[in-house]
């Protein structure tokens, strides 16, 4: 079991480009959350995915937005990136139903120029 | 607002020693919480979680102590082993809210 995958690991982009990160979940999830960890910070809630709808939703902005597939694959889009948004990008994977522990990924690293 | 913190950014333990981090709550209506373990270029590692219907519970060489009463959270590692230095969140369900972490550094 691969566990929670994210890509790509490492990314560059400048101020008021847009950024596609992805995430695949832990066999047998089906709902994903993202997070967004600023140095030295706890991760922030983003968004939730399940059944491919958003579910939940943090206090991030509209710039924010996601997807998931219907293999339960998910990605996160930011637009219009800011220089705050340098952070690392976090997923996580968990069961619908049942237990409640979530399964991260190694996150991607994200830094806006 | 609602939110989810932890009273000491650092803490420095010799090896062999008892760690115990604590972490204040203020939604009295959460009725789950989860300890994660981070360590540096990782994700967030479960360590062990506990119900609110419930004030003590074990894993291995972890302790978490949930007080309902003035909503405080303590996770306590026995024999702390220089393995365990990393940054510790306490995390409310859901969705998962977390505090700012503490770090924990064991000295050899």
């Amino acid at each position: 079991d691969a566990g929670v995958t994210q890509s790509p690991t490492h990314l560059i982009k400048t101020r008021g480009q847009q950024v596609t990160l992805r995430c695949s979940p832990k066999s047998g999830h089906d709902t994903v959350s993202w997070y967004q960890q600023a140095l030295g910070q706890g991760p922030q809630f983003i968004f939730q995915y399940y059944e491919e709808e958003e579910r939940q939703r943090g206090n991030f902005p509209d710039r924010f937005s996601g997807h998931q597939f219907p293999n339960y694959s998910s990605e996160l889009n930011v637009n219009a990136l800011l220089l705050g948004d340098s952070a690392l990008y976090l997923c996580a994977s968990s069961p619908a139903t049942g237990g409640t522990e979530a399964f991260f990924g190694q996150g991607t690293r994200l830094t806006v120029v | 607002g609602e939110s989810v913190g932890l009273h000491l950014p650092t803490l420095s333990v010799q090896e062999g020693d008892n760690s115990i981090i604590n972490c204040a709550y203020s939604n009295s209506a959460s009725d789950y919480f989860i300890w994660y373990k981070q360590e540096s270029g990782k994700g967030p590692q479960f360590i062990i979680d506990i119900r609110s219907n419930m004030d003590k519970r074990q894993g291995q060489r972890v302790t978490v102590l949930l007080n309902k009463t003035v909503k405080h959270l303590s996770l306590q590692i026995a024999a702390t082993q220089p393995g365990d230095s990393a940054v510790y969140f306490c995390a409310e369900i859901s969705p998962m809210r977390f505090g700012a972490g503490t770090r924990l550094t064991v000295k050899p």
